[in-house]
């Protein structure tokens, strides 16, 4: 089945540092690549996406791009500000719409 | 800007006690969804559910669960008794044609809290 391996966290950063999540995957057909953000409290905000290899989602400074030759699609945002601090998900979807979502990273970025 | 609701946003209930989420997904949208998140956890799958009948569920979703479409706008979930480990956001969730095609929108969640 799909699965999705997401770098193990928390991560904390100092505010204006580069930020990088790994994420890499394991799927059967074409999925589409998805970045959720979730901040305390809240439910899941659609941050990127990508539908197919090569493609870069990009949003709020934050980017991501589709590898298909290394499975992966892992977040980076050059320059972290307080805000930022949320928990990220990285997920896919198939072809039957079903999501797989990967564990978390607890993202803290200190002033 | 489309979107999916779910009521309540909150709701406590004893163990053994019979709970139903509703959610209203996007209008004219064809595939429907639900998903759990324990807290500090990741969110899982439970089922999926196209032309009236469940496309797929995951091993969580065993015989206390039951979805329904009982009209042209809501999409419930049942759980028929309640356990302490039934505890956690339900997200539900929505793919059509409205609004971006192919894209799935998510609710902004229930938090079900079994005591």
């Amino acid at each position: 089945g799909n699965s999705v391996t997401q770098m193990e966290g928390p991560v904390t950063l100092s505010e204006e540092a580069f930020l990088t999540i790994n994420c890499t995957y394991t799927a059967t057909g074409y999925p589409s690549l998805f970045w959720y953000v979730q901040y305390p409290g809240e439910g899941l905000q659609l941050l990127l996406k990508a539908t197919k290899a090569d493609d870069k989602g990009s949003n709020k400074g934050f980017e991501a791009t589709y590898r298909k030759e290394t499975t992966s699609f892992h977040l980076e945002k050059g320059s972290v500000q307080v805000s930022d601090s949320a928990v990220y998900f990285c997920a896919l979807r198939g072809n039957a719409g079903k999501s797989t979502f990967g564990d978390g990273t607890t993202l803290t970025v200190k002033p | 800007e489309p979107e999916v609701t779910q009521t309540p946003s909150h709701q406590v209930t004893q163990m053994g006690q019979e709970v139903i989420l509703r959610c209203v997904p996007i209008s004219n949208h064809l595939y429907f969804y639900w998903y759990r998140q324990i807290l500090g956890q990741k969110v899982e799958f439970l089922v999926s559910f196209y032309n009236n009948e469940i496309s797929e569920k995951s091993e969580i979703f065993d015989d206390q669960f039951s979805v329904e479409r009982p009209d042209g706008s809501n999409f419930t979930l049942k759980i028929r008794s309640t356990k302490l480990e039934d505890s956690a956001m339900y997200f539900c969730a929505s793919i059509g044609l409205a609004g971006a095609p192919g894209e799935q929108y998510f609710g902004p969640g229930t938090r079900l809290t079994v005591t």
